[in-house]
């Protein structure tokens, strides 16, 4: 089955600070590519998603991922954060021919004002 | 509204008793998941079900029991087996289908063993 690592467990930023958290996978296949968000208190709930075409994916609240196949990466990024995107993050990596969805350890991250 | 159900919200057991955690969405969804969510360890897979009466392994099946005579339901069983069930278990649904799988959560059972 795939796995997934993501390398940073906290990240502590400014607001406008730029943040990118990474993310590795490892499946010999074709794979589809996500990251979700947890706001405290809050479900967890997608924040972009990559199946096919463009590697560069954009989702909600200016975040985006860039699907670099070769490094079986798919890093998030912001060019400026907020202290509202203080929440859990979390990369996920499914094959693309099943349902079997598997997630990495988490990115907490932490803006402060 | 559409969504996922989870009941009970919070759960205590004695240790060796089983207990079962509820799972039903209402968004006629054909794959459903369990995961366990641990600080510091992300949401790990327990069991997935991507159509009734079929289900597959996760990453930490080992102490675990599901069942899916319903599309709807989806209910999990932590057993006297599991060695460590203090955790929170979140559930989720998606559509079947190549790059169709984006998961709805439910709002997770907290269950501690006393």
């Amino acid at each position: 089955a795939q796995s997934v690592s993501q390398h940073n467990h906290h990240v502590i930023l400014s607001e406008a600070a730029s943040l990118e958290l990474g993310c590795n996978y490892s499946y010999g296949g074709t794979v589809n590519l996500f990251w979700y968000v947890q706001y405290p208190g809050q479900h967890l709930q997608l924040l972009l998603k990559y199946f096919s075409g463009d590697p560069l994916v954009k989702g909600i609240k200016g975040f985006e991922a860039e699907f670099i196949k070769s490094k079986f990466s798919f890093n998030l990024r912001k060019p400026s954060v907020q202290w509202s995107d203080t929440a859990e993050y979390f990369c996920a990596v499914s094959p693309d021919n099943n349902n079997d969805m598997r997630f990495g350890a988490g990115t907490r991250l932490t803006v402060k004002p | 509204d559409g969504g996922i159900t989870q009941s009970p919200k919070y759960l205590f057991r004695k240790e060796g008793q089983n207990v079962t955690l509820s799972c039903e969405q209402n968004l006629n969804h054909d794959a459903m998941y369990w995961y366990r969510q641990d600080p510091g360890q992300g949401l790990r897979l327990i069991y997935y079900s991507q159509i009734v009466n079929d289900f597959q392994k996760g990453d930490i099946a080992e102490g675990y029991s599901v069942s899916r005579e319903k599309k709807e339901s989806f209910p999990l069983t932590v057993t006297s087996a599991q060695k460590n069930p203090t955790a929170f278990y979140l559930c989720a649904s998606s559509i079947v289908g190549a790059g169709a799988n984006v998961l709805t959560f439910g709002a997770g059972s907290r269950l501690t063993v006393l």
